[in-house]
């Protein structure tokens, strides 16, 4: 079947890090997506991820895939206040084009 | 030169009106899909067209006729709006089907009294 998983909301001080989890179900899916959702504004690609990759970097965001566990992470490092946002992981399955988006992680930075 | 666009950006109606909602994107991508996402921030498929032919369709109520009158637009027509319709639709394309990455416009925040 298709379905992420998320947890709702996070918590964490400016200067942290932050981890983000989400666990998905099709094995065939072949990306995997972070994106990013401010208050009022639509969604942003952060990064993704090919399934046959453990880790991707890129700056301050570094992704990580258990592919056998069906869990993908995302660490954000020296987080900001201007980090504070929603983040929401997608699997793609197969070809399909269609992305399976989990409900969404409430990353809450405080000063 | 916004790549993914979309009108209006905030849609206030009457239950049983008709509307539509129009995308548009500069990318010369093939695919545009609608999402929609719900007061609980759910993102969920409803469509997908590539070149102009529809090849993702999830069980949507047939209130919801997606166009694509070329492959840089895909509008959504809304008939007999329901309060259960209020939501934010997004827009997005991509190159092609098999392509990684989408682009998502900004939304557009329907409100149906």
């Amino acid at each position: 079947g298709e379905d992420v998983e998320q947890s709702l909301f996070l918590s964490v001080r400016e200067g942290d890090s932050s981890v983000i989890n989400c666990t998905y179900t099709d094995s065939s899916s072949t990306y995997l997506y972070w994106y990013k959702q401010e208050p009022g504004a639509g969604l942003q690609l952060l990064t993704y991820i090919f399934s046959n990759m453990d880790m991707k970097q890129d700056q301050r965001l570094t992704v990580l895939l258990n592919k056998k566990d069906k869990h993908l992470s995302l660490r954000i490092a020296d987080t900001q206040t201007g980090d504070s946002a929603i983040y929401f992981c997608a699997e793609r399955p197969g070809n399909t084009g269609k992305l399976i988006f989990g409900q969404g992680t409430t990353l809450q930075v405080k000063p | 030169d916004t790549a993914v666009s979309q009108t209006p950006k905030y849609l206030v109606t009457q239950m049983g009106n008709d509307k539509s909602i129009k995308c548009e994107q500069n990318l010369g991508h093939d695919t545009m899909y609608w999402y929609k996402q719900d007061s609980k921030k759910f993102l969920k498929i409803m469509f997908s067209y590539n070149n102009k032919e529809l090849i993702i369709n999830e069980t949507v109520p047939n209130r919801f006729s997606p166009k694509s009158p070329d492959k840089a637009h895909l509008n959504l027509h809304i008939n007999s709006l329901e309060l259960g319709d209020s939501a934010v639709y997004f827009c997005a394309s991509s190159q092609d089907i098999v392509q990684e990455t989408q682009y998502f416009g900004p939304g557009t925040r329907l409100l149906v009294l």
